[in-house]
């Protein structure tokens, strides 16, 4: 299984601010699945990252709002943008474990707070 | 679109017993994946299991094993000889089967405590 790095591991941010987390992964990976999960809720995905193309956003999930790169295989950036107290979520990256079917590994998440 | 039903929020059982953990789902695809994550506090999303769509047995590892019902649509988790390691948020997932990377649809996820 892919090893994710993903930084920070906590933050807590003014409202109106913007902040970037980073996802390494171990291996080189085609996708890259960005998600929220909001206080005492599920999963839910943001937007999917291919390396070299723009990233493809879920219903509900804008680009100006959550801006995504990704430079190569094994990087990628997600930046919460002008940030409100409803921003305030765990934030996860995941990559898919080699082939199909095989599961989805995740980062260890970003604890945002927005204050 | 594609949903996951979780309709225990929570659940409890004492150490050393069995649970089981329920979980439907709708597709109208043929070919897909079922899995289980366990979130513990520490928020890392772990795999616990996973199921083909294709495959009619059932799968188990260790502890954990699920009774797949692909005409219903369900995908329970059973948890044997619980431990207190196992008190965590399980959710149970789908993602379809199209040959590349595809999303994980999640359930709202059922809290389990393991008593002492």
């Amino acid at each position: 299984s892919a090893v994710i790095s993903q930084k920070p591991s906590r933050d807590i941010c003014q409202r109106g601010t913007s902040l970037t987390i980073q996802c390494q992964v171990d291996s080189q990976v085609t996708m890259m699945f960005w998600y929220r999960q909001q206080p005492g809720q599920s999963l839910t995905l943001i937007a999917t990252a291919n390396q070299g193309s723009e990233a493809t956003y879920e219903s509900g999930f804008v680009i100006d709002k959550f801006p995504i790169s990704r430079p190569n295989l094994t990087f990628s950036t997600l930046t919460v943008s002008n940030m409100s107290p409803e921003d305030s979520s765990i934030y996860l990256c995941s990559v898919e474990n080699g082939v199909a079917g095989y599961g989805y590994t995740f980062g260890s998440g970003t604890r945002l707070t927005v204050v | 679109a594609q949903t996951v039903t979780q309709s225990q929020p929570e659940m409890s059982v004492q150490e050393a017993e069995t649970v089981t953990l329920s979980c439907t789902y709708d597709t109208s695809e043929s070919d897909y994946y079922l899995f289980w994550y366990k979130q513990p506090p520490s928020r890392q999303m772990i795999l616990v299991i996973r199921q083909e769509a294709y495959k009619q047995q059932n799968a188990t590892e260790n502890r954990f094993s699920v009774n797949f019902q692909k005409a219903a649509k369900s995908f329970s988790l059973k948890i044997s000889d619980s431990q207190l390691g196992d008190a965590a948020m399980y959710f149970c997932a789908y993602s379809h089967a199209q040959g590349g990377s595809e999303k994980l649809v999640f359930g709202k996820g059922t809290k389990l405590t393991v008593n002492p």
